[in-house]
């Protein structure tokens, strides 16, 4: 059964670079078709979905956020990563990474259990 | 203002069924494609409960179903029980945003 682990530091200074791992466990990142996600949650708020990416081509992000985000992959580590540019407190969510099937029209699951990230000086 | 309008919360006592709309338009649901719904306990991860037509993951009840019809989809809960006390979301495409787009969420409280 697979599982995805979030990690990373929880307070980002304002205009600096949010950096988040996901690791996964229990399966192969580069077997079959998925697309590794990630999905933000602003305290109390919904869902936002920031983007995703498969192992053998290029990531895909949201359109709302693609000016400030990188998302890669390291097949040798089992781990995908999230690169968040000149965050600012807008920008403070619980950050989730997610499996995702069928992308961008599909769904997401498993998720990983989420890391709370703050921005503040 | 999310793409997809969910009522923010919805009650119901043990045993009854409720229903939690999640309303589109023409560049979502209204397009034809699929509505995903997720569970989110509280302080938990979301959960996924029901993809594609209908279809609920290993070890979700068949007390959750959902039905679609124009821009709107609902996600219908039989015998509520109190472990169902939960947010719920919608999530669907959206191909004038081109993107994967969530409703608000709603709130359920089991009386």
């Amino acid at each position: 059964q697979v599982q995805l682990q979030e990690s990373g530091p929880g307070l980002v200074k304002p205009s600096q670079t949010l950096s988040l791992t996901c690791t996964v466990s229990g399966g192969s990142i580069s077997s079959g078709g998925y697309y590794w996600s990630w999905i933000r949650q602003h305290p109390g708020k919904g869902l936002e979905w920031i983007g995703f990416i498969h192992y053998s081509e290029n990531p895909y992000y949201s359109p709302s956020l693609r000016s400030r985000v990188t998302i890669s992959v390291d097949t040798s580590k089992n781990q995908f990563s999230l690169k968040l540019s000149s965050v600012t407190a807008a920008d403070t969510a619980i950050y989730y990474c997610a499996r995702g099937y069928q992308l961008p029209k599909g769904w997401f699951d498993p998720w990983g259990q989420g890391t709370l990230v703050t921005v503040s000086s | 203002q999310s793409v997809l309008t969910q009522p923010p919360s919805v009650s119901g006592a043990p045993g009854q069924r409720v229903t939690i709309s999640c309303t589109g338009s023409s560049s979502n649901i209204g397009a034809g494609y699929d509505v995903y719904w997720y569970q989110q306990l509280p302080g938990t991860a979301p959960k996924l409960l029901i993809y594609g037509d209908n279809n609920r993951p290993s070890g979700v009840p068949d007390r959750f179903s959902d039905s679609k019809s124009g821009t709107s989809a609902s996600l219908a809960i039989a015998g509520l029980q109190a472990e169902d006390e939960a947010d719920y979301y919608c999530q669907s495409y959206d191909n004038i945003l081109i993107d994967s787009v969530f409703g608000g969420g709603t709130k359920l409280t089991v009386l």
